[in-house]
């Protein structure tokens, strides 16, 4: 069974950019069976879907983000990144990576990190 | 943009109840719906996918029915390890949006 962890900074200040790093282990960022991204949920809060990356380096990313959004791969690694600028207090969220598998469609994600919380606050 | 809506966003139960939660997309997504449970402090697990697809290892009391707009997630004989909140998803074309979440409580 695969593995997802993420790792980064648990407190960013306001306007500051967020990069947070998901390591794979089980499974290659660089096969074309699986796709990868990034949720994130807000205290008591629904889940946000936040962006997708292929193993071709493609991505998809949320509307209400885009411009602030970055997801990329790093194949030598096996990881994959998320980077988020301009922080304000309502990206506060706890922050999961995942993986889907991508096939004929493209699959839910069904492999998650256990989530990373981050604090928007100077 | 498509909007799901879960209800109810509570629903109190007990062990051995058969509960139905109600998922509505804002337009017609197929099949292309995911059924999520997460519990506090947990990642969201995957039960369900294309509406009605049973993860393996997912209990079988566990269904999901519907396609176009409107969708359900049962369970069948509650069981205590089932109190949680579940989410649906769409996932027909981007962007990923999920339902506002439905907590299952005793």
């Amino acid at each position: 069974q695969p593995q997802l962890q993420e790792s980064g900074p648990g407190l960013v200040k306001p306007s500051e950019t967020l990069s947070l790093t998901c390591t794979v282990s089980g499974a290659s960022v660089n096969s074309n069976d699986y796709y990868w991204g990034w949720v994130r949920q807000p205290p008591g809060q629904t889940l946000e879907w936040i962006g997708s990356v292929y193993y071709s380096g493609s991505t998809n990313s949320q509307p209400s983000l885009r411009g602030r959004v970055t997801v990329s791969l790093d194949t030598s690694n096996n990881q994959f990144f998320l980077r988020l600028t301009s922080m304000t207090a309502a990206d506060t969220a706890v922050y999961y990576c995942a993986r889907g598998n991508f096939g004929r469609t493209t699959d839910p994600f069904d492999v998650w990190g256990q989530g990373t919380l981050v604090t928007v606050s100077s | 943009d498509i909007q799901m809506t879960q209800s109810p966003s509570t629903m109190s139960a007990s062990v051995g109840d058969t509960v139905t939660i109600t998922c509505r997309a804002s337009q017609s997504i197929d099949w292309w719906l995911a059924w999520y449970q997460q519990k506090p402090g947990k990642a969201p697990k995957l039960l369900i996918q294309k509406a009605s697809s049973l993860e393996d290892g997912v209990p079988s009391r566990f269904s999901g029915r519907g396609s176009g707009t409107e969708f359900t997630l049962t369970i069948s004989s509650l069981q205590p390890d089932d109190f949680a909140t579940y989410y649906c998803q769409k996932y027909n074309a981007y962007p990923w949006t999920f339902g506002q979440g439905t907590r299952v409580e005793i």
